[in-house]
C-alpha cells in the first residue's frame, strides 16, 4: 500500500458526460501527479501540482482540468467524455518537486469507462 | 517518433535466468531515469532510479545508463516467479517526464 488513495475505484459513464476523480495524497506530501493509461498509448504523465500551484503539464487535453486543494487532496475532471477518454488514471504524490525526479508513490488507479 | 522506445514484449524466461530490460531516447535533456515495475492491476512502483552514467546496483538488479548512445538498461540477475511484471522506464529533464511502454515479463518457474 503505497498511501495514495484514489477514489473511485470504477467509473462507467457515457460520451459526452462530465466526471471528477478524487485523489489524497500520502500524508506528508506536497506534489500531486495526474497520469492517463491506456493500452495503445502506455502511460502519459498529464500534470503536476505542489502545494497548490500548478508546476508542470504534460499530455493533457483542453477538456481535462485538475486543482490541489489547501488540504492537498486532488481532483481531475474530465468533461465532454470520448470513447478514448476509457483508461486507467493514476495519480502520485511526491514529498518535493524539483525536476520531477522525486520518488513519486502511485495509487491503485481509477478505471473509467465510456460507453 | 516517439521520445522514449520501449519494446513492449512480452518476455517469458525461465526462473533463474539474467533479464535485460531496454529502452532508448532521443531527447538529450533527459538527465533523470527512473524504472518502475508495474503487477497487474496496480500503480508502477519505482525499483531504480539513476542520474549519471554508469552502473547502479540494488540486490539483483542493476540500472545502466549510457548517455551518449541514448541507451538504458535493467538487468534483473537471478530472476524469480515474483519479478513476472510489467517494467516501465521513466525518463525527466527540462520539465518533461515520458515513460516508456512498458515491457511485459513473465517468469517460469
Amino acid at each position: 500500500d503505497s498511501g495514495v488513495t484514489q477514489t473511485p475505484k470504477h467509473l462507467i459513464t457515457a460520451t459526452g458526460q462530465r466526471v471528477t476523480l478524487r485523489c489524497s495524497p500520502r500524508s506528508g506530501d506536497l506534489s500531486v501527479y495526474w497520469y492517463q493509461q491506456s493500452l495503445d498509448q502506455g502511460l502519459q504523465f498529464l500534470i503536476q501540482y505542489y502545494n497548490g500551484e500548478e508546476r508542470a503539464k504534460g499530455n493533457i487535453l483542453e477538456r481535462f482540468s485538475a486543482q490541489q486543494f489547501p488540504d492537498l487532496h486532488s481532483e481531475l475532471n474530465l468533461s465532454s467524455l470520448e470513447l478514448g477518454d476509457s483508461a486507467l488514471y493514476f495519480c502520485a504524490s511526491s514529498l518535493r518537486t524539483s525536476t520531477m525526479a522525486d520518488t513519486q508513490y502511485f495509487g491503485p488507479g481509477t478505471r473509467l469507462t465510456v460507453l | 517518433q516517439k521520445e522514449v522506445e520501449q519494446d513492449p514484449g512480452p518476455l517469458s524466461v525461465p526462473e533463474g535466468a539474467i533479464v535485460s530490460l531496454n529502452c532508448t531516447y532521443s531527447n538529450s535533456a533527459f538527465q533523470y531515469f527512473m524504472w518502475y515495475r508495474q503487477y497487474s492491476r496496480k500503480g508502477p512502483e519505482l525499483l531504480m532510479y539513476t542520474y549519471s552514467s554508469g552502473n547502479k546496483e540494488d540486490g539483483r538488479f542493476t540500472a545502466q545508463v549510457d548517455k551518449s548512445s541514448k541507451y538504458i538498461s535493467l538487468f534483473i540477475r537471478d530472476s524469480q516467479p515474483s519479478d513476472s511484471a510489467t517494467y516501465l522506464c521513466a525518463m525527466t529533464g527540462a520539465q518533461k517526464l515520458v515513460f516508456g511502454q512498458g515491457t511485459r515479463l513473465t517468469i517460469n518457474p
